[in-house]
């Protein structure tokens, strides 16, 4: 299995632009979890999905971000407009829902920097 | 007061030494708790699930104390590659459904050295 499958590994944008991350979780899996972590704030849940609905969104900071699944292989996380404070690892995860003791597994995150 | 609480440390230790770390979370109804491990730019791996019972898997000890909302993890005989950041992880959804979300602490920093 190739795991969690997060695109780009890196970005860097200027404060305003758009910038779109994607992840591909793996097959079978019915739970998705988009986390961010900075050195202030350790990892933080942003959104979640369950069979490709969204269950909660409290965590997105404000309406600058947004986050969709189309389809059980697929979810994008976007921001628009991007600022310097949005700089962080996002991470994408996934589980197949099963009970309390699933396992996460973790992409690779992608390192985001906003200059 | 967060929802899941650990020292950041860091501990520096010595190989072979034995450490020992802590965790307290918030939410009494909790029902899942788990130890997460961090390599440096690397993404998060489950370590080990914790019990109530507590368990053990070969070095590592983890164990859950309900009454006092406090999770420990011990690590025995410590190893050059043991040197992470550990983050102590809890499923704080109530009633009977679950999605599988959960929050994490800030982590603890191990580094063992010769």
């Amino acid at each position: 299995d190739a795991g969690v499958i997060q695109s780009p590994r890196h970005e860097v944008t200027e404060m305003g632009q758009e910038v779109t991350l994607r992840c591909k979780p793996i097959s079978g899996h019915n739970s998705l979890f988009w986390y961010r972590q900075t050195m202030m704030r350790g990892l933080e849940l942003l959104i979640y999905f369950n069979n490709n609905v969204p269950i909660d969104d409290s965590g997105m900071p404000e309406d600058r971000f947004s986050a969709k699944m189309p389809n059980a292989s697929f979810s994008t996380l976007k921001i628009q407009p991007s600022e310097p404070r949005d700089s962080a690892v996002y991470f994408c995860a996934s589980s197949f829902h099963r009970g309390r003791n699933e396992k996460l597994f973790f992409g690779s995150g992608t390192q985001l920097s906003v200059l | 007061r967060k929802e899941v609480e650990q020292d950041p440390g860091p501990f520096n230790v010595p190989e072979g030494a034995t450490v020992a770390f802590n965790c307290t979370y918030s939410n009494s109804a909790s029902q899942s708790f788990f130890w997460y491990r961090q390599d440096c730019r690397k993404e998060p791996k489950l370590l080990m699930s914790v019990y109530s019972s507590g368990n053990e898997d070969g070095r590592f000890t983890a164990q859950l104390n309900r009454a006092s909302q406090y999770i420990s993890l011990l690590i025995r005989d410590s190893k050059l590659s043991d040197s992470a950041t550990y983050l102590c992880v809890v499923n704080m959804e109530a009633g009977g459904t679950s999605y599988g979300k959960l929050t994490f602490g800030q982590g603890t920093i191990l580094t063992v050295h010769p």
